[in-house]
């Protein structure tokens, strides 16, 4: 069994320009969710996508998107880079059932370093 | 709105003695309550988890947990640590809809020879 696995997982990138990272999903699964860790601090909701359909969203800016493609694998994308997304950006992903308490499956992060 | 606290942001044991790391939670709805545990440069890995069925929790590696609706706290404790508990641990509630973890800012635990 294939766990989640994260590209790149380190990144440099400069104030204004774009950045996509994306995820790959334990096999099995059909949700991802995506979350930003900043240092010292626990991971923040970003969103998260169903069936290729976003399902919920934290309180991240619209230049925050995302997709899900067929094989359930999924992909961040950040427009207009700020110095704030610095961070280690953490892509879960899970089985959905009716309701709660899902484990959601991590993997080992992107880290994103915004000059 | 739901909310985690961790008091403590560092806790710092010695080898052998007992670990008790504090969460509070606040959530309008019946919670799922997770406990993750962070390596330096690894994923976050479950260590248990809440869902209503019995309110103490067993998990990996001799951690458990108990919830207390009362008290609205879900500690997370193991009776004799072990040097390669030293990790980052991480509170999580989930919104009872599936779609979204809120985690607290982290109990950084120290093990001491």
């Amino acid at each position: 069994e294939t766990g989640v696995t994260q590209s790149p997982t380190h990144l440099i990138k400069t104030r204004g320009q774009q950045v996509t990272l994306r995820c790959s999903s334990q096999s099995g699964h059909n949700t991802v969710s995506w979350y930003q860790q900043a240092l010292g601090q626990g991971p923040q909701f970003i969103f998260q996508y169903y069936r290729e359909e976003e399902n919920g969203r934290g309180n991240f800016p619209p230049r925050f998107s995302g997709l899900q493609f067929p094989n359930y694998s999924s992909e961040l994308n950040v427009n207009a880079l700020e110095l704030d997304d610095s961070a280690l950006y953490l892509c879960a992903s899970s089985l959905a059932t009716r309701g709660g308490g899902n484990e959601q499956f991590f993997g080992p992060g992107t880290r994103l370093t915004v000059l | 709105a739901q909310s985690v606290t961790q008091l403590g942001s560092h806790v710092s044991v010695s080898e052998g003695a007992l670990v008790l790391l504090r969460c509070n939670y606040s959530s309008s709805v019946p919670p799922y309550l997770f406990w993750y545990v962070q390596y330096p440069n690894q994923g976050l890995q479950l260590l248990l988890k809440y869902t209503s069925a019995a309110t103490l929790v067993k998990g990996i590696n001799g951690f458990e947990a108990e919830f207390k609706k009362s008290e609205t706290s879900f500690h997370l404790t193991k009776p004799s640590a072990h040097m390669s508990d030293a990790a980052e641990y991480f509170c999580v509630l989930d919104n009872n809809a599936g779609n979204m973890l809120t985690f607290g800012g982290g109990t950084r635990l120290m093990v001491k020879p």
